[in-house]
């Protein structure tokens, strides 16, 4: 069973620019999530995805945006970066019935720098 | 607004000792309470959860207690070693609303000393 890997581990981009990070997901889970966590703090839910939708989305703009795959996997993108969005990004997926349904499985993040 | 206040936001404790971390929330929706550990470098893992319908958990040297009328729940790690040296972080979120969309606390440093 593989867990949670997300790509690229690290990446430094300059204000304005974009970025996609991605994620696949652990096996047998349906549900993909993405979190910021900032230095010192705890993540911060950015949005869900479920059946290839959205399934939730906390208090981020509209720059920020997500995909999933048929195969679960996942994408976060993030348009016009600005210093701020400089933090750990981290992606967890889950299912939502059966055994461990609603447990989250963290990646270990992405870890951009915006300059 | 935070919705999840922990405290303390670091902790020293000696090998064999008890650590104690407090939570305390405001939404009386939320009805999971999940503990999550974290490593320099890794993401955060799942370390014990509890539901509002009971008031406390033991898992091996882990114990959560959960007070709903104060809203405020607890871990604590009983014979602390050195090897759980962690940043810990409590959580909430609402699961009868379809998935798990966690509110994390602001974390605690814990580190265990020989």
């Amino acid at each position: 069973e593989t867990g949670v890997t997300q790509s690229p581990t690290h990446l430094i981009k300059t204000r304005g620019q974009q970025v996609t990070l991605r994620c696949s997901s652990q096996s047998g889970h349906n549900t993909v999530s993405w979190y910021q966590q900032a230095l010192g703090q705890g993540p911060q839910f950015i949005f869900q995805y479920y059946r290839e939708e959205e399934n939730g989305r906390g208090n981020f703009p509209p720059r920020f945006s997500g995909l999933q795959f048929p195969n679960y996997s996942s994408e976060l993108n993030v348009n016009a970066l600005e210093l701020d969005d400089s933090a750990l990004y981290l992606c967890a997926s889950s299912s939502l019935a059966g055994v461990g349904a609603n447990v989250l499985t963290f990646g270990a993040g992405s870890r951009l720098t915006v300059l | 607004q935070q919705q999840v206040k922990q405290s303390p936001q670091s902790l020293i404790v000696q090998k064999g000792g008890i650590s104690i971390i407090n939570c305390a929330y405001e939404n009386t929706a939320f009805d999971y309470f999940p503990w999550y550990q974290q490593f320099p470098g890794k993401g955060p893992a799942l370390l014990i959860a509890i539901r509002p319908d009971v008031s406390e958990k033991k898992e091996g040297r882990f114990t959560i207690s959960f007070n709903k009328s104060a809203k405020q729940f607890s871990l604590h790690i009983m014979d602390s070693q050195p090897g759980d040296s962690a940043t810990y972080f409590c959580a909430a979120s609402i699961l009868t609303g379809g998935g798990n969309k966690l509110t994390f606390g602001t974390g605690t440093q814990l580190k265990v000393e020989l």
